[in-house]
């Protein structure tokens, strides 16, 4: 089946830093990719769509300053968390669906970044 | 305002017996329903979905029942299996789009 992977699967980085989290589809086109960030014991939490060549659509609340996303091609969606604080340390998934179904919709294995 | 509720964090079942997981959701617009299994520090993996046409799929051990009127779907799992013991999100979309709008999640532990 289509696969997503995301890099780095893990990060721990200082108060004030920026880091950039990659999410790539390894054998198929994503015109369209996903950002969800989920807490701990909470539901994943859809951020922002990722479209290739034009800008990113953030859901209410999410601040698309300090979440830069930046979808190069139609295989590579990156999400940078810009001076990060402790409360961004969070879970962070990536999903691209494969189809014009949401059930098509394939999931990285997570990043996990802790500001401290 | 969650729009997809699973009330029951956690759920515990004799391996062999039924798992039973309910999902509630409140937005009327939803056409399409899914179940994804997720395991700890890993992405959720796509288990079944359902569309609002239906009231049942069902997929070998895995079946998903639909109560449009009710707002109301819920997983069976029989039987279960301890490789089953994992996190169970519903979702749901709306016709047209890709955005999923997720529950809290079930955790559910077979136990041997």
């Amino acid at each position: 089946g289509a696969v997503v992977s995301q890099h780095p699967s893990w990060v721990i980085c200082k108060s004030g830093t920026s880091v950039k989290i990659e999410c790539r589809s390894l054998d198929f086109q994503a015109t369209t990719m996903f950002w969800y960030r989920q807490f701990p014991k909470q539901s994943l939490m859809l951020m922002a769509t990722s479209n290739e060549g034009s800008k990113a659509t953030y859901e209410q609340g999410v601040e698309k300053d300090k979440f830069l996303i930046n979808h190069a091609s139609l295989t590579l969606s990156t999400l940078t968390v810009t001076s990060a604080h402790p409360e961004d340390s969070s879970f962070y998934i990536c999903s691209a669906p494969t189809s014009g179904r949401s059930y098509e919709q394939y999931f990285g294995p997570g990043t996990r970044l802790t500001v401290t | 305002d969650q729009q997809v509720k699973q009330n029951s964090p956690s759920l515990s079942v004799q391996e062999g017996r039924i798992s039973i997981l309910n999902c509630d959701y409140t937005n009327s617009m939803f056409d399409y329903f899914l179940w994804y299994k997720k395991y700890p520090a890993e992405g959720p993996t796509f288990l079944i979905s359902i569309s609002s046409i239906k009231d049942k799929n069902e997929d070998g051990r895995f079946t998903v029942f639909l109560n449009k009127s009710a707002k109301h779907l819920s997983l069976h799992i029989v039987p279960s299996q301890p490789g089953d013991s994992a996190v169970y999100f519903c979702a749901a979309s709306v016709a047209g789009s890709y955005q999923l709008t997720f529950g809290k999640g079930t955790k559910l532990s077979v136990i041997p």
